[in-house]
């Protein structure tokens, strides 16, 4: 079956601009994480989605973040007034509920000019 | 808050030798789940092995090991018969078996470089 899958698999932009973030999780699986991996860096959790509970948004680092989820499918994650600082790779991964295992996606790099 | 540290940035390793890969955590939790996850330039992370604390036995998958030392908090990864495939950053990974979000938290890796 098909894996993860995340687009774009690039992007640039200047700072100030807003940017989103597609996250297409394994059929299936109910729980949906956004983590940013900055160079050089393991990663950082962001977001955490389960099914159609509240969503663990502990470690988004500004309010200019935000994300959602449609159900148990896509997800998008909003950068608002992009930031130099924000440029990093954007990884999102998923499971099953009771699932031990996350599986990644390839992750989209963000440059903010 | 639970940490993981890898201390050693990069190693480097012969084609057909054995390499150890050092992580050491900080917890106060008895119960959780231990991760090794591989990336390659491609950036895709790849579950390398998973071991849970309350296993007293170490995982294995073929050429690739963990010592699981819980009282010490450490967790290292054993790669046996280094191939050039293996060539790639390393994480090391931890997870609350405690219910709530279930979020990883990863050291900051380790570039191994496997010669030829």
């Amino acid at each position: 079956g098909a894996g993860v899958s995340q687009s774009p698999s690039n992007k640039v932009t200047e700072k100030g601009k807003d940017v989103e973030l597609r996250c297409d999780p394994i059929s299936g699986h109910t729980a949906l994480y956004w983590y940013r991996q900055r160079l050089g860096q393991g990663l950082e959790f962001l977001i955490y989605f389960q099914g159609n509970s509240a969503p663990d948004k502990s470690g988004l680092p500004s309010d200019r973040f935000s994300a959602e989820r449609t159900g148990e499918s896509v997800s998008t994650l909003t950068i608002q007034r992009t930031q130099q600082e924000d440029s990093a790779v954007y990884l999102c991964a998923s499971k099953t509920y009771l699932g031990e295992t996350q599986y990644f996606g390839p992750g989209t790099r963000l440059l903010v000019l | 808050a639970q940490t993981v540290t890898q201390s050693q940035p990069e190693m480097s390793v012969q084609e057909a030798e054995t390499v150890t890969l050092s992580c050491t955590y900080d917890t106060s939790e008895s119960d959780y789940y231990l991760f090794w996850y591989k990336q390659p330039p491609s950036r895709q992370m790849i579950l390398v092995i998973r071991q849970e604390a309350y296993k007293q036995q170490n995982a294995t998958e073929n050429r690739f090991s963990v010592n699981f030392q819980k009282a010490a908090k450490s967790f290292s990864l054993k790669i046996s018969d280094s191939q050039l495939g293996d060539a790639a950053m390393y994480f090391c990974a931890y997870r609350s078996a405690n219910g709530g979000s279930e979020k990883l938290v990863f050291g900051k890796g380790m570039k191994l470089t496997v010669n030829p």
